[in-house]
């Protein structure tokens, strides 16, 4: 089984400053994809961003980042320029093949 | 809009009274999947279907079951809800092998 691993449970950051979230895996696949989903209070899960594991470049969405080092198996998650709506559970998640496992979250709260 | 589509939001049931909770999707994906989230924990993936091949997890008890009729639709039965069932399950789908997975809104059950 894949082993997730989100060393930080709580993390809180004032508005408008950046905030990295950490992500490390275990993987013996070399074909797999990297995913963060927010999930808010509401319930509902959001996609994030992206990073197949064959890409050279880091991905970027909008205020979203990822860094991305394949070799540590790491793919830490940048939110530049916070909101207060960017208070969530914010969950790592691997796919290989057809499963999607996530990581316990971390969650933040940003603080205005 | 709403793309996958998840009823009754709120589920009620008594101890041991079996339970079905439905999952509808409109993007016409392949694959579809249930996770069920407790409190304060990551969704954990119970099983999947490709096409209508059903894919279990090793670690999903009995007590749950799933049909996918058509590719649409796919069901989540339990057959003998227990107090520790109560959690948000949550169904998604995919299309390509490592696209992201699109999630419904999720449906809160509770047994009592």
């Amino acid at each position: 089984a894949q082993k997730i691993t989100q060393t930080q449970p709580g993390m809180f950051v004032q508005e408008k400053e950046a905030v990295t979230l950490d992500c490390t895996y275990d993987t013996s696949d070399q074909s797999y994809g990297l995913f963060w989903y927010k999930q808010p209070s509401s319930g509902e899960m959001i996609f994030l961003i992206y990073q197949g594991s064959y890409d050279e470049q880091n991905a970027t969405e909008g205020r979203y980042s990822l860094n991305f080092q394949k070799a540590r198996k790491s793919a830490n998650l940048v939110i530049s320029a916070s909101q207060l709506g960017d208070s969530a559970m914010y969950f790592c998640a691997p796919r290989s093949n057809y499963k999607l496992t996530f990581g316990k979250g971390t969650l933040l709260t940003v603080n205005p | 809009d709403a793309m996958v589509i998840q009823n009754p939001r709120y589920q009620v049931t008594q101890f041991g009274k079996p339970v079905t909770l439905s999952c509808s999707q409109t993007l016409n994906h392949n694959v579809m999947y249930w996770y069920q989230q407790k409190s304060s924990q990551a969704p954990k993936l119970l099983f999947h279907y490709y096409d209508k091949d059903f894919n279990n997890e090793a670690d999903t008890p009995d007590n749950f079951q799933s049909r996918r009729p058509n590719t649409s639709f796919c069901f989540l039965d339990i057959r003998s809800p227990g107090l520790g069932d109560a959690a948000m399950y949550l169904c998604a789908t995919s299309g390509r092998k490592n696209e992201k997975l699109f999630f419904g809104s999720g449906t809160q059950l509770s047994v009592l």
